[in-house]
Parts: C-alpha cells; sequence; structure tokens
C-alpha cells in the first residue's frame, strides 16, 4: 500500500507567477485536503475534493484553485502569487466525506513553495 | 467557530523525562481529536487520535485522554527518547465537519 505522494519537493516561483501542485492519494481513498503551513506556525485548511467535486473551503481567495481527477489524485494551483503564499503545501487523503465529514486523514510530505 | 490552543514551546526536555503537551478546544457538538507530529522537513505523521468522550488514544508510548467537560486532550509520554524531538500539532475535526482545525504547535527538544 503506497502513501500519499507529493510533487514537486520544493519550488522556487517569483510574485505574479502561477504554480501547480500534485497529490496523489493512498490506495483506497477518495478524499483529498490541501493545506498551507507557513514557518512556525500550524496548517491551515485551504479546501477538499471528494469525488471530484470541490467539498468544503477555507478562508482563501479564489485564486487558489484545485481539481481531482478520476483515480482520486489532485492538483493545487495558485495564479497571481504572493510573498505570503510562501509555505509548505500539505495534502491528505482520507476514505469518506460528504455529508458524514471524512475519516482520518494522512498527510503527504508536502511542497515548500517559495515565492520572491 | 472551532479553533485549538496548544501550550507554546520550545520544550526542553532530558531523556527519559515525563512529557505533557496540553491541548484545549473550542466547539460545537462532539469534535474527533487528533495529535499529530513532525519531523524536520517532513509532513505531519498521525500520533493518535480519540472520536468521542473519554475515549484514550495511544501509540509508540504517547497517550491522550478526550476529555469533554474541560475541552481538553493533552498529550504525554512517560520516559521520552531523543528520537520524540520534533513538533507535535493537537487538531480537531468537527461533528458534521471535513477539514482539520490545528493548534499553533509545540516544538519538544529531547536531550540526550
Amino acid at each position: 500500500e503506497t502513501g500519499v505522494t507529493q510533487s514537486p519537493t520544493h519550488l522556487i516561483k517569483t510574485r505574479g507567477q502561477q504554480v501547480t501542485l500534485r497529490c496523489s492519494s493512498q490506495s483506497g481513498h477518495n478524499t483529498v485536503s490541501w493545506y498551507q503551513q507557513a514557518l512556525g506556525q500550524g496548517p491551515q485548511f485551504i479546501f477538499q475534493y471528494y469525488r471530484e467535486e470541490e467539498n468544503g473551503r477555507g478562508n482563501f481567495p479564489p485564486r487558489f484553485s484545485g481539481l481531482q481527477f478520476p483515480n482520486y489524485s489532485s492538483e493545487l494551483n495558485v495564479n497571481a502569487l504572493e510573498l505570503d503564499d510562501s509555505a509548505l503545501y500539505l495534502c491528505a487523503s482520507s476514505l469518506g466525506g460528504g455529508i458524514s465529514g471524512a475519516d482520518t486523514q494522512y498527510f503527504g510530505p508536502g511542497t515548500r513553495l517559495t515565492v520572491l | 467557530g472551532n479553533s485549538v490552543t496548544q501550550m507554546e514551546g520550545p520544550v526542553t526536555l532530558s531523556e527519559e523525562a515525563f512529557l505533557t503537551i496540553n491541548c484545549t478546544y473550542t466547539a460545537t457538538g462532539y469534535p474527533s481529536l487528533f495529535w499529530y507530529v513532525q519531523y524536520p522537513g517532513e509532513g505531519l505523521q498521525l500520533l493518535l487520535k480519540a472520536t468521542k468522550a473519554d475515549d484514550k488514544g495511544s501509540n509508540k508510548g504517547f497517550e491522550a485522554t478526550y476529555r469533554k467537560e474541560t475541552t481538553s486532550f493533552h498529550l504525554e509520554k512517560g520516559s521520552v527518547q531523543v528520537s520524540d524531538s520534533a513538533v507535535y500539532f493537537c487538531a480537531l475535526r468537527g461533528a458534521a465537519g471535513n477539514k482539520l482545525t490545528f493548534g499553533g504547535g509545540t516544538r519538544v527538544l529531547v536531550k540526550p
């Protein structure tokens, strides 16, 4: 059984650029959640995808968007990057979602994004 | 809304000392509670969880009990090792929710 994987590991972008981060969920999981973790802080919920539909969103602007594919892998896209977007972006997969909420979430290693 | 408050670190201990990290929460209904651990340069690993009042989660010598009356989920370990040095996060998932709400994390440093 493979765990949650994310790519790339590290990324450096400049202000105004766009970035796409990728996540492969753990085998058998149909729900993916994305979190932003600024340095020295706890992760903040960005959004969740369940069966290819957005299933909840945190307090992030529309320039943060996502997709989930039929194999349940997911992408996080961030447009018009700002300096404050520099953070570790974590993906978590779980089984469940929908009305009843998601089961325990298992995290990937993260993508470290630096915006210059 | 939901919130989690953890004791601020860093917490510095000697090997074999007793560790307690306090965690309290605010939430409506009956949330599920979690402790995650983050080692340097890595993502979060689930350490333990509890889904209802009075449940005790345990793993790798760590324990935490879901106390609804005090809205707390304190993490304890009787004898820490150098390898326990990490950042520990308390988190909750609301009863009808899908997102995790995290505390700010507590850095623990165990010295030989």
